[in-house]
C-alpha cells in the first residue's frame, strides 16, 4: 500500500532564507508526483507536477526534484517571503490504481518578516 | 468554467440529515475525484470518476456515502444520515484522462465545501 510522508510537519524560517521541504513515498511505481499549496480554509493550488520519467521541475522560485528509485521528492523554495506561508502537500499518482492521488499530511510553513 | 467550482462553500447540518455537495469540474476534464480532509491531515481519497462511471469507489467510508456524475460533467456527493464524524472539508478535483500514455494528468482542486454536522 502506497504511503506518503512529509517531514517536517512544521517549519518556521526568517524571510529571505532558502528552504527545502521533503516528501517520501513507499512504492516507486508512480505515474507522477504533484506538489500543492494550501492556504488556511482554502482548497489546494497546484504548484508543480513531475512525471515519473523526469528528475525536476522549476517554476519561479520553486524547484521540485524527484528520485523515484529512492522514493523521495524535495521542494526547494528560494528567497522565502511571508506570502509563502502556507501548508505544502505532496501527492503521488500510483501506477496500477485507477488514477487517484495519495497525499502526505503536509508541511506547515511559516515565513517570518 | 475557468476552475473547479464547489457549492456550497459551507454547510451546517443536523445529525441524521441528508446533504448533497456539488462539484463543477474544469470543462473538458474527464476525470473527477472527491477527497475528504480533516483538520491537520492530508486529503483522503473517496471516489474517482472517469466520464460517467465510478472507476474507483474504494475510499467511500460506508454505504451512507454515494456519488454520481450522470452526464460526465457535474458530480454530486451525497451523504445520508449524517454523523458528527462526517464533519470535514470535502474537496473535488478534476484532470484530463488518466492512462499510461497520457501525461496531461495534473489535478486541479476546488475550494472545498466545509461540512459541519451538529
Amino acid at each position: 500500500k502506497q504511503e506518503v510522508t512529509q517531514i517536517p510537519a512544521a517549519l518556521s524560517v526568517p524571510e529571505g532564507e532558502n528552504l527545502v521541504l521533503n516528501c517520501s513515498f513507499t512504492d516507486s511505481a508512480i505515474y507522477n508526483l504533484q506538489w500543492f499549496r494550501q492556504d488556511p480554509g482554502k482548497g489546494l493550488t497546484s504548484l508543480l507536477l513531475i512525471q515519473s520519467s523526469q528528475r525536476e521541475q522549476t517554476s519561479g522560485r520553486l524547484n521540485a526534484s524527484l528520485d523515484k528509485s529512492s522514493g523521495r521528492s524535495t521542494l526547494y523554495i528560494a528567497a522565502s517571503q511571508p506570502g509563502d506561508s502556507a501548508t505544502y502537500l505532496c501527492a503521488v499518482r500510483p501506477r496500477g490504481s485507477q488514477g487517484n492521488l495519495i497525499f502526505g499530511k503536509g508541511t506547515k510553513l511559516s515565513v517570518k518578516p | 468554467g475557468a476552475g473547479v467550482s464547489q457549492t456550497p462553500s459551507n454547510k451546517v447540518t443536523e445529525k441524521g440529515k441528508y446533504v448533497e455537495l456539488r462539484c463543477d469540474p474544469i470543462s473538458g476534464h474527464t476525470a473527477l475525484y472527491w477527497y475528504r480532509q480533516s483538520l491537520g491531515q492530508g486529503p483522503e481519497f473517496l471516489i474517482y470518476f472517469q466520464g460517467t462511471g465510478a472507476a474507483d469507489d474504494s475510499g467511500l467510508p460506508n454505504d451512507r456515502f454515494f456519488a454520481v456524475r450522470p452526464e460526465g460533467s457535474v458530480s454530486t456527493l451525497k451523504i445520508q444520515r449524517t454523523e458528527r464524524g462526517d464533519s470535514a472539508v470535502y474537496l473535488c478535483a478534476s484532470s484530463g484522462w488518466v492512462d499510461r500514455g497520457n501525461r496531461n494528468t495534473e489535478a486541479f482542486f476546488g475550494q472545498g465545501t466545509r461540512l459541519t454536522v451538529v
